[in-house]
């Protein structure tokens, strides 16, 4: 089954300066490849994602990257605030129900 | 903004007894999973659940397990006979349709196992 590995697993930065999570996946065919962001108390929820005819999608501050040849995708986060402190997660996936995940990112964004 | 409910947010239960765990998913939304998440591991799929049945499931879910959608709002997850192993955090999540859409995660019920 898929595999999916995410870097680093924590990670803080000073407000104002970006953040990068990378994640690898075993899969050539997984096609779909979404970004959580988990709250404390909270359930993960989306925050942006990429199909694999794509190779960057951008929405505000946050934007991911796709290298299908590579097998691996990146979210990056530009002019970090105290709310971007959370879990990040990334997953991948054939159909995008069955998610398979990324064991998470904790961010944390010092002010 | 709708949302995915689920209770409770947190149960104990004693090895061996029986575990629903009740979600209401986003009202217009068709297809309905669970997920699990044990502590210090990654978010796993459990199943899925579109047209009163289950769709795919994972090696993980067998006979100990069973989802129901018991009238037009709930969603359960059924643990029968818990084992230490199974506790966790739950995660219930629905989406509209099952190729394009986004799937909206309730915020977990945390099952305890003792």
């Amino acid at each position: 089954g898929e595999n999916v590995e995410q870097h680093p697993s924590t990670l803080s930065v000073q407000e104002g300066d970006s953040a990068v999570i990378k994640c690898t996946y075993s899969d050539s065919a997984s096609n779909y490849f979404p970004w959580y962001k988990q709250e404390l108390g909270k359930g993960p929820q989306l925050i942006i994602d990429i199909r694999s005819n794509v190779g960057e999608k951008k929405d505000q501050r946050i934007a991911v990257t796709l290298n299908k040849t590579a097998k691996h995708f990146s979210l990056h986060i530009t002019e970090t605030q105290p709310e971007d402190s959370a879990v990040y997660f990334c997953a991948a996936s054939k159909h995008d129900y069955k998610l398979s995940f990324g064991a998470g990112t904790t961010v944390t964004v010092r002010a | 903004e709708p949302e995915v409910t689920q209770t409770p947010s947190h149960q104990v239960t004693q090895m061996g007894q029986e575990v629903i765990l009740r979600c209401v998913p986003i009202s217009n939304h068709l297809y309905f999973y669970w997920y699990r998440q044990i502590l210090g591991q990654k978010v796993e799929f459990l199943v899925s659940f579109y047209n009163n049945e289950i769709s795919e499931k994972s090696e993980i879910f067998d006979d100990q397990f069973s989802v129901e959608r018991p009238d037009g709002s709930n969603f359960t997850l059924k643990i029968r006979s818990t084992k230490l192993e199974d506790s966790a955090m739950y995660f219930c999540a629905s989406s509209v349709d099952s190729d394009t859409g986004e799937l909206f995660f309730g915020e977990g019920s945390r099952l305890t196992v003792l």
